[in-house]
């Protein structure tokens, strides 16, 4: 099983701050997958295939990565950004997410 | 649109059986894959498996023994049962969907249904 690592765990950043979330992997996959979630609602997808938008979201994330190491980064804070966020691996069964980062506002 | 609801039994008593329904609205359940996945407090989101377009299935060895996945495509429905629950297996169920026939990750998820684990 691929096990995926979320740092940090949770960290809090300032409106117009940048944030780099990181997911690192035991084993080499060939994208990465990410979620955003609030409190007491569904994951929504966020960011496919490492680098890829998903509707809807706003141009100041962007995602990058390969091998065993990717990053979520969000180039200018703003307040509706704070949820946690997972990546997901699908390259290997059984597929498998990260435990999370929760992004707060400071 | 494509619309994903689950339906469970909310509670469940320790080594009984759990089944949820997932029906699905705007897409055919034999165009895409229809996955599980279950958010528990110990150990967060856990991809359990999935039933391919074409009716097989593909199961988390986690959860290999004692769960199972099907599908009414007349109804729009797909079924998850899994049986000999712990109280570990507390936690919120999703159905979801991909973007494509095949997808390695979850465009669409449903609102999901809580079951709690308890005698």
């Amino acid at each position: 099983e691929i096990v995926l690592t979320q740092s940090p765990t949770t960290m809090a950043a300032s409106p117009g701050e940048k944030v780099t979330l990181t997911c690192r992997a035991s084993s080499s996959v060939s994208y990465m997958h990410w979620y955003q979630q609030r409190s007491g609602t569904s994951p929504k997808l966020w960011i496919y295939e490492t680098s890829k938008l998903a509707s809807g979201v706003p141009n100041r994330f962007s995602g990058s990565g390969s091998g065993t190491s990717y990053s979520l980064t969000i180039n200018s804070m703003e307040t509706e950004d704070a949820a946690t966020y997972y990546c997901q691996q699908g390259s290997s069964y059984p597929w498998t997410f990260g435990g999370g980062t929760k992004l707060e506002l400071k | 649109q494509v619309q994903l609801k689950e339906t469970g039994p909310g509670l469940v008593q320790p080594t009984q059986t759990l089944s949820i329904t997932c029906t699905v609205s705007g897409f055919s359940l034999t165009s895409y894959y229809m996955q599980w996945v279950r958010q528990t407090p110990g150990k967060g989101l856990e991809w359990m498996g999935f039933i391919r377009s074409g009716g097989s299935t593909e199961y988390n060895s986690e959860f290999k023994s004692r769960l199972s996945i099907s599908r009414d495509t007349s109804k729009n429905q797909v079924f998850l049962k899994m049986n000999s629950l712990k109280t570990e297996d507390t936690g919120v169920y999703y159905c979801a969907r991909g973007a494509t026939r095949v997808s390695y990750w979850f465009a669409y998820w449903g609102q999901g249904t809580l079951v709690t684990v308890s005698s």
